[in-house]
Parts: structure tokens; C-alpha cells; sequence
């Protein structure tokens, strides 16, 4: 069965850190995978997807980005971060190919920037 | 560009009753795909029900079904029986058939509150 990793779990910073959040998928081949952000009180806001090594398509402009190194594998990163920046982080995964399918999401990254 | 309305930040009911959340989206496309996901305490986003557009007949998934609406553009989650581990925030949830690589677009969610 597939699972999905992120580390670590809970982060906190101060501003103008830098930032890499690792996101690797198990016991699936070339995922789609996708980087969200849960700021307090809202919903999901896409952040990044990638539908191979090295193809990263970027939702929202910001100082974050994004990087598909290997094939299960997904960062997110920033070389300065913003207090803007702080929130839940989550990544997803889906099958490639074919009519749109279930996104299963990993158990997320809590991110204080102070 | 797509979005996703749902109009109860907060719901309370009884165990054991029945619940209805509420979702309207906007779209131009024909064929898509909503979901309903669930956020429990743990902030672990989990699947509650998945419904196809071009299917008429609504989705259900044991104590969950959804009333899905095309031309109204609506697709509400009932809760049956419900019970205290269903207390989580409920998010709706589309995408459009590109291929299955474009993102979700969510609502803002329903924060449920199943009281003993």
C-alpha cells in the first residue's frame, strides 16, 4: 500500500531563515505531488505541483519554491522566510495519467515563523 | 477560474442525529470531480466521499452521502447516525479532468461539532 512521510513535523523559525520541508511518497511510481499551505481558520491554497523530476508548476507567487529531486520525493524551501510564512504545510499525492483522482495527503508540517 | 463556497463556518448537533453540510461551486467546465475530506484534531486531511460529475446517481460511503446538484451546482454531505469521531472540520473540494495533475480547490470549511 502507498503511504506518504513528511518531516518534521512541527518547526519553528525566526524570520529571514532559510526553510526545507521534505515529502516522500512509498509503494507508488511517478505520483503527481503537490505542495499546499493551511494558514489559521482557512482552507488549503495550492502552493506547488509537479508531475515529474524536475517539473515544478507554481500556483502562487511568493518567496517559497519548490524541488522534485527524485521520483517520490518533494521540497519545499525558502532561502529567507517571511512571517507571512507561517502555517500548516501540507503535501499530497495522486496517481499520473487518466481522469483525476483522489489526492491522499500526508500528516502535515506545522510552521511557525516568529 | 473555479471556487468553492461553503456558507457554515460552524455546525453543532446531537450524537446520533442527523447532519447536513452544506457546498456551492462555480465552474465552466463540464466534467469534474468533488471530494469531501475531513480534518480531524490531528490535522490529518482524510477522504470522506469522492463524486464524479457525469455520474447522476450521488455518491455514499457508509454513513455519508452526498446530494449532488449539477445544474444547481451543489453537492451537500449528509452525516447518518452521527457519532463523536465526527467531530472535524469538513472541507469541500474540486478539480476539473486535466489530467489528473491540477491541484484541489477548497472551500474555507464547516467546522461540525457532534455533542454527546
Amino acid at each position: 500500500s502507498q503511504t506518504i512521510h513528511q518531516w518534521p513535523a512541527t518547526l519553528v523559525q525566526p524570520v529571514g531563515s532559510p526553510l526545507s520541508l521534505e515529502c516522500t511518497v512509498e509503494g507508488t511510481s511517478n505520483p503527481n505531488l503537490y505542495w499546499y499551505r493551511q494558514a489559521a481558520g482557512r482552507g488549503l491554497q495550492l502552493l506547488f505541483y509537479s508531475v515529474g523530476i524536475g517539473q515544478i508548476s507554481s500556483e502562487v507567487p511568493q518567496n517559497l519554491s519548490a524541488s522534485r529531486p527524485q521520483d517520490r520525493q518533494f521540497i519545499l524551501s525558502s532561502k529567507k522566510l517571511l512571517l507571512s510564512d507561517s502555517g500548516f504545510y501540507l503535501c499530497a499525492w495522486t496517481k499520473a495519467g487518466g481522469p483525476a483522482d483522489t489526492q491522499y495527503f500526508g500528516p502535515g508540517t506545522r510552521l511557525t515563523v516568529l | 477560474a473555479q471556487t468553492v463556497t461553503q456558507s457554515q463556518p460552524e455546525m453543532s448537533v446531537q450524537e446520533a442525529e442527523t447532519v447536513t453540510l452544506s457546498c456551492t461551486y462555480d465552474t465552466s467546465e463540464s466534467n469534474y470531480y468533488l471530494f469531501w475530506y475531513k480534518q480531524p484534531p490531528s490535522r490529518q486531511m482524510i477522504l470522506v466521499i469522492r463524486q464524479e460529475a457525469y455520474k447522476q446517481q450521488n455518491a455514499t460511503e457508509n454513513r455519508f452521502s452526498v446530494n449532488f446538484q449539477k445544474a444547481a451546482k451543489s453537492f451537500s454531505l449528509k452525516i447518518s447516525d452521527s457519532q463523536l469521531g465526527d467531530t472535524a472540520m469538513y472541507f469541500c473540494a474540486f478539480t476539473d479532468s486535466g489530467g489528473g495533475a491540477d491541484g484541489l480547490t477548497f472551500g474555507k470549511g464547516t467546522h461540525l461539532i457532534i455533542q454527546p
